[in-house]
C-alpha cells in the first residue's frame, strides 16, 4: 500500500521569505501523481499544484514549485515570496494512476506567515 | 467553476442518533469521496463512488455507508453515531473528463459533533 508522510506539523516563514515543506511517499508504482493542496484557516481546500511522475521537469505555478525526486520518493513544494494569505494547512497526496482517483494524503504542515 | 456544497457546515448529534451528511456537485462529475479529517492523520478515505449506485471502500469504512442515488449527490450516513466519528467531513468530486483530469474538487466540510 502506499504511503504519504510530512514530517514537519508546523512551519513559520517570515513574509516575502521562502520557505520549503517537506514530503516523502512509498509507493512500487511507476506511474503516478503526486499533489499539494492547501486548506486555508475556515476555507475550502484547493489545488496548489500538481506533477506527473513521468515528467522529469519540475511543476511551477507562480510563486509555487515543487522538488520532485523520483528516486528518491520525495516531493517538496517551495513558496517564494511568501504573503499572508499563504498562511494554512499544506497537504501533499498520492494518487496512483490506476485506482480511479482516489486520494492518499499526508498529515499536512500548518505553515505560518509572520509579516 | 465548479461547485461542491454540504449540507452543513456544523452539525452536534447525540450517540446513537442516525446521521446524513449529504454533498452536491454541479459540474457533472463521475466521481465523489467522502473523507474525514482528524489533527495529525490527514484526509482518510471513508467511501467514494465512480457512477451513479456505485460505491467502493476506502480506508476506513466502518460504521459508514454511502448512498448515490443521482450522478450530482453523495450522501454520507452514520448508521447509529459515537464519539469517536467526531471528526471534520470532507466531500469531493472529479472526473475522468476535461482539463482538470482528475484533479479533486472539495467542498466546504461539514464539522460533526457526537456527544
Amino acid at each position: 500500500a502506499q504511503t504519504v508522510t510530512q514530517s514537519q506539523p508546523e512551519m513559520s516563514v517570515q513574509e516575502a521569505e521562502t520557505v520549503t515543506l517537506s514530503c516523502t511517499y512509498d509507493t512500487s508504482e511507476s506511474d503516478y501523481y503526486l499533489f499539494w493542496y492547501k486548506q486555508p484557516p475556515s476555507r475550502q481546500m484547493i489545488l496548489v499544484i500538481r506533477q506527473e511522475a513521468y515528467k522529469q521537469q519540475n511543476a511551477t505555478e507562480n510563486r509555487f514549485s515543487v522538488n520532485f525526486q523520483k528516486a528518491a520518493k520525495s516531493f517538496s513544494l517551495k513558496i517564494s515570496d511568501s504573503q499572508l494569505g499563504d498562511a494554512a494547512m499544506y497537504f501533499c497526496a498520492y494518487r496512483s494512476n490506476n485506482q480511479g482517483g482516489k486520494l492518499i494524503f499526508g498529515q499536512g504542515t500548518e505553515l505560518s506567515v509572520k509579516p | 467553476d465548479v461547485k461542491v456544497t454540504q449540507s452543513s457546515r456544523y452539525l452536534v448529534k447525540r450517540t446513537g442518533e442516525k446521521v446524513f451528511l449529504e454533498c452536491v456537485q454541479d459540474m457533472d462529475h463521475e466521481n465523489m469521496f467522502w473523507y474525514r479529517q482528524d489533527p495529525g492523520l490527514g484526509l482518510r478515505l471513508i467511501y467514494f463512488s465512480y457512477d451513479v449506485k456505485m460505491k467502493e471502500k476506502g480506508d476506513i469504512p466502518e460504521g459508514y455507508s454511502v448512498s448515490r442515488e443521482k450522478k450530482e449527490r453523495f450522501s454520507l450516513i452514520l448508521e447509529s453515531a459515537s464519539t469517536n466519528q467526531t471528526s471534520m467531513y470532507l466531500c469531493a468530486s472529479s472526473s475522468y473528463r476535461g482539463p482538470s483530469y482528475n484533479e479533486q474538487f472539495f467542498g466546504p466540510g461539514t464539522r460533526l459533533t457526537v456527544l
